[in-house]
């Protein structure tokens, strides 16, 4: 059973361009989080979501950051315009529903120039 | 807003010492998970409490859970080298996740 998978692992992107990170869930599990992960800092919540549905996304700036969970295909977390300021790790998890714990994929480390 | 505090952030200790690290949050839950991550690395999944009283082991770490005390404890017995890293607890509510800001250990000879 292949994990949490995220691609690309590494995106250096200039500013103004999009970011696009993608992120499979485990098989089996229906709920998707994205995290932002800054240097030697914890890690923030950004959304959560299922099979097409935004479940919560009060973590996410109001500006230029969107993401999707469609029926078929990865997750999506889109971020517009990018800044300096973006340049973060992104961590996707997935679970089933609960009590199970999160399992994390391994990260896109986005760098802004 | 359910808020996770652990401490302490920074834990240097000596090879062979014992320690804890504690991990308060605001809110009632019975659902408290350890998380490990290695620098520049993921998370990996440690410990799943599920009930108070809830105790786990796995080699020379141990986590405990305190429902009605809102307190987990992540101990650490006769600390290794290779226990340096960050370490996070979560606490589970609906279906969401809330994670501590981390505690960086580092075992030193």
């Amino acid at each position: 059973n292949a994990g949490v998978m995220q691609n690309p692992r590494h995106l250096v992107r200039r500013r103004g361009q999009e970011a696009r990170l993608r992120c499979s869930p485990m098989k089996g599990h229906s709920h998707v989080y994205w995290y932002r992960q800054l240097p030697e800092e914890g890690l923030k919540f950004m959304v959560y979501l299922q099979k097409e549905n935004i479940i919560d996304e009060s973590g996410m700036p109001k500006e230029r950051f969107s993401a999707e969970f469609p029926k078929e295909g990865p997750s999506i977390l889109r971020i517009q315009q990018v800044v300096r300021g973006d340049s973060a790790a992104y961590f996707c998890a997935s679970s089933p529903p609960p009590p199970e714990s999160c399992s994390f994929g391994p990260g896109t480390r986005l760098t802004v120039l | 807003e359910l808020k996770v505090e652990q401490n302490p952030l920074f834990l240097s200790m000596q090879e062979g010492k014992n320690y804890t690290i504690y991990c308060n949050y605001s809110t009632t839950s019975d659902r408290l998970y350890w998380y490990r991550q290695d620098p520049g690395k993921s998370l990996e999944s440690l410990f799943v409490l599920l009930s108070n009283g809830a105790v786990k082991q796995e080699g020379r770490l141990m986590a405990s859970l305190d429902t009605k005390a809102r307190l987990s404890t992540l101990h650490i017995t006769a600390a290794v080298h290779d226990l340096s890293a960050t370490y996070f607890c979560a606490v589970g509510t609906g279906n969401q996740f809330y994670f501590g800001t981390g505690t960086s250990l580092t075992v030193i000879p």
